[in-house]
């Protein structure tokens, strides 16, 4: 019955490996958002999509590319993993008209160790 | 563009006492969302409350309650009877109703201890 879940909850990997953290939600929102969370618990938004078109893009490096096969999913694949990177990732959804009360339903996170 | 301020990187408060934590925000929009999370040990971001702009009423959630002071440009979040659970990062986040900028700006998070 999780509302907004993501795989894995863990991922440690080598510098230079590719891997993708993916994102699903079953509250039938129209629009799904990436969070970078970094190790003085910043939160920065990365990418958000509605009705899986891409409609926030901050500076994000190209090596990090989201993709949205429907409404329900959010993935995030990675490229060439950098130590930087290392970061808890948090997607989340909301339904955007005011009517929804617009709230941001976040995930449990992904904690991402690059080595 | 927007931002959040969070000045108390940490605080402390005594179980069943109250506790206020302070948020500024800087916009030149009419027409915005703040929002109060919660992220315990487990790291999960919990919604504690919410508030819409355009209502001059305060926000209330069982023993959460907001100051929002729109001219002023403040928000800030009392927890009243706090409890050990109340233990955890509190983050003040700003969200605009223009269309396309639906993101949260999080200000920079505040830890909170409560001590039995």
């Amino acid at each position: 019955d999780t509302a907004v879940s993501q795989t894995p909850k863990y991922l440690v990997t080598q510098m230079g490996n590719d891997k993708s953290i993916k994102c699903e939600q079953n509250l039938g929102h129209d629009t799904m958002y990436w969070y970078k969370q970094d190790s003085k618990k910043f939160l920065k938004i990365m990418f958000s999509y509605n009705n899986k078109e891409l409609i926030i893009n901050e500076t994000v490096p190209n090596r990090f590319s989201p993709k949205s096969p429907d409404k329900a999913h959010l993935n995030l694949h990675i490229n060439s993993l950098e130590l930087g990177d290392s970061a808890v990732y948090f997607c989340a959804s909301s339904q955007i008209w005011r009517g929804a009360g617009d709230t941001q339903y976040f995930g449990p996170g992904t904690r991402l160790t690059v080595l | 563009a927007q931002t959040v301020t969070q000045s108390q990187p940490e605080m402390s408060v005594q179980e069943a006492e109250t506790v206020t934590l302070s948020c500024t925000y800087d916009t030149s929009e009419s027409d915005y969302y703040l929002f109060w999370y919660k992220q315990p040990p487990s790291r999960q971001m919990i919604l504690v409350i919410r508030q819409e702009a355009y209502k001059q009423q305060n926000a209330t959630e069982n023993r959460f309650s907001v100051n929002f002071q729109k001219a002023a440009k403040s928000f800030s979040l009392k927890i009243s009877d706090s409890q050990l659970g109340d233990a955890a990062m509190y983050f003040c986040a700003y969200r605009s109703n223009q269309g396309g900028s639906e993101k949260l700006v999080f200000g920079k998070g505040m830890k909170l201890t409560v001590n039995p």
